[in-house]
């Protein structure tokens, strides 16, 4: 079974609709992350949290919220949908210690908006 | 400002040569730089690391060099394989502090058979 997890892999939605992206791991770290993929624009961070009650902005967090809702589990809200939302979605985790710590992500979640 | 480039977005190389993928960063501060290797609907998966004390890190087939001076890291993978062709992702980051990794935009390689 794959240790990060990400639901649904692929959705369409429309212009305002509000969505969640879901994010489970079993590596029992404490530090999970959100990122976007754009064509040309490489991985950025959209929010981090490095535990339960640890909630931080990344660099494009604007449009978006998140929750954690155990350490587990990291899910992705999109209030009001955009089309330039439309992306590649990422979820990882880490272990915190060491000099640096690897991330491991998720699949994936392609978003399409219209 | 994108702070880590790959300005190859795609290579091609025959199996059994070398593939050199290179990576500029414009940040100073940044000190280990890491790549990620991404198949077709699959997430990023950590390849291998170097930090900035170092020029060079060797992990069997794949070896990253560091050029501090040209801010320039480059992964070379020998021999290249056909299950090598993925999307690479150099990545770069500070030690000190949150570990924010800043990736490039990625360089897709094909090794053909």
């Amino acid at each position: 079974d794959a240790d990060v997890t990400q639901t649904p892999r692929n959705r369409i939605t429309k212009t305002g609709k509000r969505i969640m992206l879901e994010c489970s791991q079993t590596k029992g770290h404490d530090r999970m992350y959100w990122y976007r993929q754009d064509p040309g624009l490489g991985l950025r961070l959209i929010y981090y949290s490095f535990d339960v009650k640890d909630i931080n902005k990344g660099e494009i967090s604007d449009g978006y919220s998140v929750s954690r809702q155990a350490q587990a589990k990291f899910s992705l809200s999109l209030e009001s949908a955009i089309p330039n939302q439309t992306a590649l979605y990422f979820c990882a985790t880490s272990e915190a210690g060491g000099p640096v710590e690897t991330q491991y992500f998720g699949p994936g979640t392609r978003l399409l908006v219209l | 400002d994108q702070q880590v480039k790959q300005n190859s977005p795609s290579l091609s190389v025959q199996e059994g040569r070398i593939s050199i993928l290179n990576c500029d960063y414009t940040n100073s501060m940044f000190d280990y730089f890491l790549w990620y290797k991404k198949y077709p609907a699959e997430g990023p998966t950590f390849l291998i690391s170097i930090s900035s004390i170092k020029d060079k890190n060797e992990d069997g087939r794949f070896t990253v060099f560091l050029n501090k001076s040209a801010k320039h890291l480059s992964l070379h993978i020998v021999p290249s394989q056909p299950g090598d062709s993925a999307v690479y992702f150099c990545a770069a980051t500070m030690v000190s502090g949150f570990q924010k990794l800043v990736f490039g935009t990625g360089t897709r390689l094909l090794v053909s058979p």
